[in-house]
C-alpha cells in the first residue's frame, strides 16, 4: 500500500551543494512527474517522464536534471543548489493515456542556505 | 493567461455548514479533466474529486461534489456538512488531453484556497 514514496523528507543544503531526490512508485504507472511548491502557490511542473526511457522539461526546469532509472523510479538532481530552489518538492505518477488523476508522494522539504 | 483561477485566498465556514470553493479555468481543448486536491498542514496532496469535460453529471464523492458549469468554465467544489478536519488548503487543477510540446498531460494548478472550519 506504499503508492508513491519520496526520500528524504527534509533536507538542508548550502549554496553550491548537490543532491538527488529519490522517488519510487509501485502502481505500475508509466508517467512520472516532479513538481515544486513555493509558499502561497500551487504546484509547478519541473520535469516529467511520459514513459520509461523518456524525460522532458516542464514549466520550471532550470537548475535541475532528472533520471528515469526504470519504470518505478524517477530521480531529481540539483547539481549546484541555490537559495531560489528552497521549496517543497513533490513526485507524482499516473497511468499514461486518459485524464485520470496523478498520485502524489508525501513531498520533500528542501532548504538551501 | 492563467489557466486555473482560484479567487478566494481564504475562506471560513462554521462546522456542519456547507461551503463552496470557486475555480474557473481556461482551455481551448475540448477534452480535459478537472481535479480538486486537499493539502492539510501536514503537506501531503490528497486527491478529492475528478470531473471530465464530457461527463454529463456533476461528480460526487461522499461530502464532496463538483459544480461543473462548462459554458462558464467553472468547476466549484462544494463541501457539505463541514468538519474541523476539512481545514486545509484546497487546490483546483486541470489536465488537458492535447499534448502540446510533449506535455504528457501535466496538471496545471491554481494558487489555492485556505479553508478554515470554525467550531
Amino acid at each position: 500500500n506504499a503508492g508513491v514514496t519520496q526520500t528524504p523528507k527534509f533536507q538542508v543544503l548550502k549554496t553550491g551543494q548537490s543532491m538527488t531526490l529519490q522517488c519510487a512508485q509501485d502502481m505500475n504507472h508509466n508517467s512520472m512527474y516532479w513538481y515544486r511548491q513555493d509558499p502561497g502557490m500551487g504546484l509547478r511542473l519541473i520535469y516529467y517522464s511520459a514513459s520509461e526511457g523518456t524525460t522532458d522539461k516542464g514549466e520550471v526546469p532550470n537548475g535541475y536534471n532528472v533520471s528515469r532509472l526504470n519504470k518505478r523510479e524517477f530521480s531529481l538532481r540539483l547539481e549546484s543548489a541555490a537559495p531560489s530552489q528552497t521549496s517543497v518538492y513533490f513526485c507524482a505518477s499516473s497511468t499514461s493515456g486518459g485524464l485520470r488523476t496523478q498520485y502524489f508522494g508525501p513531498g520533500t522539504r528542501l532548504t538551501v542556505l | 493567461a492563467q489557466k486555473i483561477t482560484q479567487t478566494q485566498p481564504g475562506m471560513f465556514v462554521q462546522e456542519k455548514e456547507a461551503v463552496t470553493l470557486d475555480c474557473t479555468y481556461d482551455t481551448s481543448d475540448p477534452s480535459y479533466g478537472l481535479f480538486w486536491y486537499k493539502q492539510p498542514s501536514s503537506g501531503e496532496m490528497i486527491f478529492l474529486i475528478y470531473q471530465g469535460s464530457y461527463d454529463q453529471q456533476n461528480a460526487t464523492e461522499g461530502r464532496y461534489s463538483l459544480n461543473f458549469q462548462k459554458a462558464r468554465k467553472s468547476a466549484n467544489l462544494v463541501i457539505s456538512a463541514s468538519q474541523l478536519g476539512d481545514s486545509a488548503m484546497y487546490f483546483c487543477a486541470m489536465r488537458e488531453a492535447q499534448i502540446s510540446s510533449g506535455s504528457a498531460r501535466q496538471l496545471t494548478f491554481g494558487s489555492g484556497t485556505q479553508l478554515t472550519v470554525l467550531p
